[in-house]
């Protein structure tokens, strides 16, 4: 693939349902970051990914939220019992190693408003 | 201490003109400040980056000025063009490491 690439691109929910946002890393890349970005602020950290070691997940706001990485491949993020307060943009980076964080690669975003 | 401060949230400039984003940081540990241009509906690019032991780092016409004792760098976009309009983002690093700090973000817009 050419870039990264995260689904669904929207998502509308209702308060207190589950959602699933999805991120496909450039393939060869083993590293992989999940970053919020709510309206008007920087991105913040959310969990980050590298190869087969155990994920940091210093960057997680509460335990509504979790995610998974199989290998080096795709990943999930999935916040249980939404809030108004998720609502944000959730993006996903990639990158050929972690030690080179001049090379994160990010997605288009998953648009999530919570009513 | 672990902030970036960026200014300011929102600019206009000229065709032609120079655009000036700053950004601020407290954490003298970081020692890699790459900056961000965001477009809409995209993530963000990496635009261009430096390390503290250069003052300035120039690329086309995009330069990133840095001063170490007071803890702050700065973007110049040299003759502003419509298509550089924008949302920039600073962020800051101890180098070697994953986690950036990013900045608030500075949305560009550059009149034709």
């Amino acid at each position: 693939g050419a870039g990264v690439s995260q689904s669904p691109s929207n998502k509308v929910t209702e308060k207190g349902k589950d959602v699933e946002l999805r991120c496909d890393p450039i393939s060869g890349h083993t590293a992989l970051y999940w970053y919020r970005q709510r309206l008007g602020q920087g991105l913040e950290f959310l969990i980050y990914f590298q190869g087969n070691s155990a994920p940091d997940k210093s960057g997680l706001p509460s335990d509504r939220f979790s995610a998974e990485r199989t290998g080096e491949s795709v990943s999930t993020l999935t916040i249980q019992r939404t809030q108004q307060e998720d609502s944000a943009v959730y993006l996903c980076a990639s990158s050929l190693s972690a030690g080179r964080p001049e090379t994160q690669y990010f997605g288009p975003g998953t648009r999530l408003l919570v009513l | 201490q672990q902030q970036v401060k960026q200014s300011p949230q929102s600019l206009i400039v000229q065709k032609g003109g120079i655009s000036i984003i700053n950004c601020a940081y407290e954490n003298t540990a970081f020692d890699y400040f790459p900056w961000y241009q965001q477009f809409p509906g995209k993530g963000p690019a990496l635009l261009i980056a430096i390390r503290p032991d250069v003052s300035e780092k120039k690329e086309g016409r995009f330069t990133i000025s840095f001063n170490k004792s007071a803890k702050q760098f700065s973007l110049h976009i040299m003759d502003s063009q419509p298509g550089d309009s924008a949302t920039y983002f600073c962020a800051a690093s101890n180098a070697g490491t994953y986690k950036y700090i990013f900045g608030t973000g500075t949305r560009l817009k550059v009149l034709a």
